[in-house]
């Protein structure tokens, strides 16, 4: 079946390490997302990118980073200059970025303990 | 099984007038539910949200109304200005307690075109 799959959907991680969601596609979409949800708000864009090896900053990237080396893949690293990580992690894809049909991961939960 | 319908992919409205976008839910589970818009070439963006404590909310020229017995959901947007054509997308969460939100389930997006 295609779609976006996020993994783990589960993760909890230590204050001071960094970790590493994964987002893979087989949708054969050209535009990747990570949005940060909390509770009571919106979801929240991170970093998306339009092609391979190309990607922007979204609305909070600070203390994030990605890579876009596949097409598939789009692996987004908390690192520990996040200052609040604990969020659910939603990625997405579409066709290209001015499609209106984006596709949304399960989500990713991750807790710091 | 959709979930979340926005039975109208598109939606054309001159300039001053009121913009009604609608949106439709099954799971009576959902309790909070969003409105995001879409630009061409960008991400979406959150524009508003309502929990099902409430049948409205206001926030500027933006109005979401809720009908929680006919699990309906409305978007008003008065007066109607082009910087608004663009697409919405219509989202319900189901919480579970002590997890704060949990997964997004959008709805299929609605184009609203702003004439001059």
């Amino acid at each position: 079946d295609g779609g976006i799959t996020q993994s783990p959907k589960y993760l909890f991680r230590k204050e001071g390490q960094n970790v590493t969601l994964s987002c893979e596609q087989n949708l054969n979409h050209d535009a990747m997302y990570w949005y940060r949800q909390d509770p009571g708000q919106g979801l929240r864009l991170i970093y998306y990118s339009q092609i391979v090896n190309d990607f922007q900053k979204g609305d909070i990237a600070e203390g994030y980073s990605v890579s876009r080396e596949k097409k598939e893949s789009f692996p987004l690293t908390v690192t520990s200059a996040q200052k609040n990580p604990t969020a659910f992690y939603l990625c997405a894809s579409s066709p290209g970025l001015a499609g209106n049909t984006i596709y949304f991961g399960e989500g990713s939960w991750l807790t710091v303990v | 099984d959709q979930q979340v319908k926005q039975n109208s992919p598109s939606l054309s409205v001159q300039e001053g007038r009121i913009s009604i976008l609608n949106c439709d839910y099954t799971n009576s589970m959902f309790d909070y539910f969003l409105w995001y818009k879409k630009y061409p070439a960008e991400g979406p963006t959150f524009l508003i949200s309502i929990s099902s404590i409430k049948d409205k909310n206001e926030d500027g020229r933006f109005t979401v109304f809720l009908n929680k017995s006919a699990k309906h959901l409305s978007l008003h947007i008065v007066p109607s200005q082009p910087g608004d054509s663009a697409v919405y997308f219509c989202a319900a969460v189901a919480r579970f307690p002590g997890q704060g939100a949990q997964k997004l389930v959008f709805g299929q997006g609605t184009r609203l075109t702003i004439n001059p």
